[in-house]
């Protein structure tokens, strides 16, 4: 059974660095697959920031590229999301998911979910 | 980017009876190459992550009630439960993977 699960501060500060990890169990991400990052604000929607393969290539929601960072540690079965410059804007629940077949594909597999809050 | 635009925004329906949500994206999402609509639908409950129930517009996922259908093409897509149950209260979400993938604004659905 394939489990993921997000980790890291729940608190950033204004133009500071968020950080996350997802930690994938049942699978390992060397072997295949699309790894990715959604989040959602608070009462809002979902939106996508991007995915990577665990040969390393990334893919990014346009309107976030020029903050957004996603690696993967296929030692630790692990990807990572770094999102730079943050705004209170970018206070949301962030997911880590699966997609199988493409890195635009639907998500079958989503971790729990961390609350992230922007405040100083 | 396609937009996805869900309808109604919420809707209560009474148990047993049923529920019908839609979704229309801005562009097709049918791909002339495999003849499949790159769709998907999800639910979320409360403090949940969401769940996927279908893709390429009406292939369930496995274990998913076979309550939940969806059909549609192109540009037009629906989400049925036959029968609404407790525990389908939840939001509902249409998903493109056409392209860079969007999601739609979600539908509430309640008990009446």
């Amino acid at each position: 059974q394939v489990q993921l699960q997000e980790s890291g501060p729940g608190l950033v500060k204004p133009s500071e660095t968020l950080s996350l990890t997802c930690t994938v169990s049942g699978y390992a991400i060397s072997s295949g697959y699309y790894w990715g990052w959604i989040r959602q604000p608070p009462g809002k929607g979902l939106e996508w920031i991007g995915s990577i393969y665990h040969t390393g290539s990334t893919y990014y929601n346009t309107s976030l590229k020029s903050r957004v960072s996603i690696s993967a540690d296929t030692s630790k079965n692990q990807f990572s999301l770094k999102l730079s410059s943050v705004t209170a804007a970018d206070t949301a629940v962030y997911y880590c998911a699966r997609s199988p077949y493409y890195w635009n594909c639907y998500f079958d597999y989503w971790g729990q979910g961390t609350l992230v809050t922007v405040s100083s | 980017d396609i937009v996805m635009t869900q309808s109604p925004d919420s809707l209560a329906v009474s148990l047993g009876e049923g529920a019908t949500i839609n979704c229309k994206s801005s562009q097709s999402v049918l791909h002339s190459s495999n003849n499949r609509n790159y769709l998907a639908w999800y639910q979320q409950k409360p403090g949940q992550p969401p769940k996927l129930l279908a893709y390429w517009a009406s292939t369930r996922e496995s274990g998913v009630p076979d309550r939940f259908s969806g059909s549609g093409s192109g540009t037009d897509f629906t989400l049925t439960i036959s029968s609404l149950q407790a525990e389908d209260v939840a939001i509902y979400y249409c998903q493109q993977y056409y392209s860079a993938p969007t999601f739609g604004g979600g539908t509430k659905v309640e008990i009446k």
